[in-house]
């Protein structure tokens, strides 16, 4: 059955440094993959979507890389910010746009 | 900038009663969904609407659940029955009709259900 798995359930690094944060899928061929972000107790934020023939997307601080063979998306956040601290949220699409699977997310703390 | 409302904010409730949460979509939207998220685990994709019937259901929406979009701005989900393990967070989404766009889904701020 269709599995998304992101790397670690926490990541905590220095303020300016870059994030990096994986999702790995496996039995999927996704159209595409979003990362979204959740703050506790608040609904997941859309960031960024790259589609299956997209290498790399960029917004401002944030870059996203889908890598189809590996079956895997890195989410970098550069000049990293305490106001980054959040969990981030890799998600597919499980059939169509109807139904959209998540990850278990990414628990991101900066330090100041 | 135009959001997703939920309401109620939290929702406490006796077990084997029937509640309704309920989503104002963002107004130029046309396809909605619900989700819901059991404290500490991940978003778990529930239901989504379009062109008044449901798109797709996951194995969690059994006959306990159902959704309607009652008029042209509210969507609710109702819970018939409501079980203990039916407590978490209530996400509703909505996301715009373009092709290009669809797959980007708005969510809103969440009911929180408790079941006791």
């Amino acid at each position: 059955s269709q599995k998304i798995e992101q790397n670690s359930e926490a990541l905590n690094i220095q303020e300016g440094k870059t994030a990096t944060l994986t999702c790995n899928y496996t039995n999927y061929s996704p159209a595409y993959l979003q990362w979204y972000r959740q703050d506790p107790g608040r609904g997941p934020v859309f960031l960024l979507l790259i589609r299956e023939n997209e290498k790399e997307k960029r917004k401002e601080r944030l870059k996203v890389t889908f890598d189809t063979t590996l079956k895997q998306s890195l989410f970098h956040i550069t000049a990293s910010q305490p106001a980054d601290s959040a969990t981030y949220l890799c998600a597919l699409p499980y059939s169509s746009a109807s139904k959209i699977i998540f990850g278990s997310g990414t628990r991101l703390s900066i330090r100041p | 900038e135009p959001e997703v409302t939920q309401t109620p904010s939290h929702q406490v409730t006796q077990m084997g009663q029937e509640v309704i949460l309920r989503c104002v979509p963002i107004s130029n939207h046309l396809y909605f969904y619900w989700y819901r998220q059991i404290l500490g685990q991940k978003v778990e994709f529930l239901v989504s609407f379009y062109n008044n019937e449901i798109s797709e259901k996951s194995e969690i929406f059994d006959d306990q659940f159902s959704v309607e979009r009652p008029d042209g701005s509210n969507f609710t989900l109702k819970i018939r029955s409501t079980k203990l393990e039916d407590s978490a967070m209530y996400f509703c989404a909505s996301s715009p009709r373009t092709s290009g766009s669809k797959e980007t889904q708005y969510f809103g701020p969440g009911t929180r259900l408790l079941v006791l």
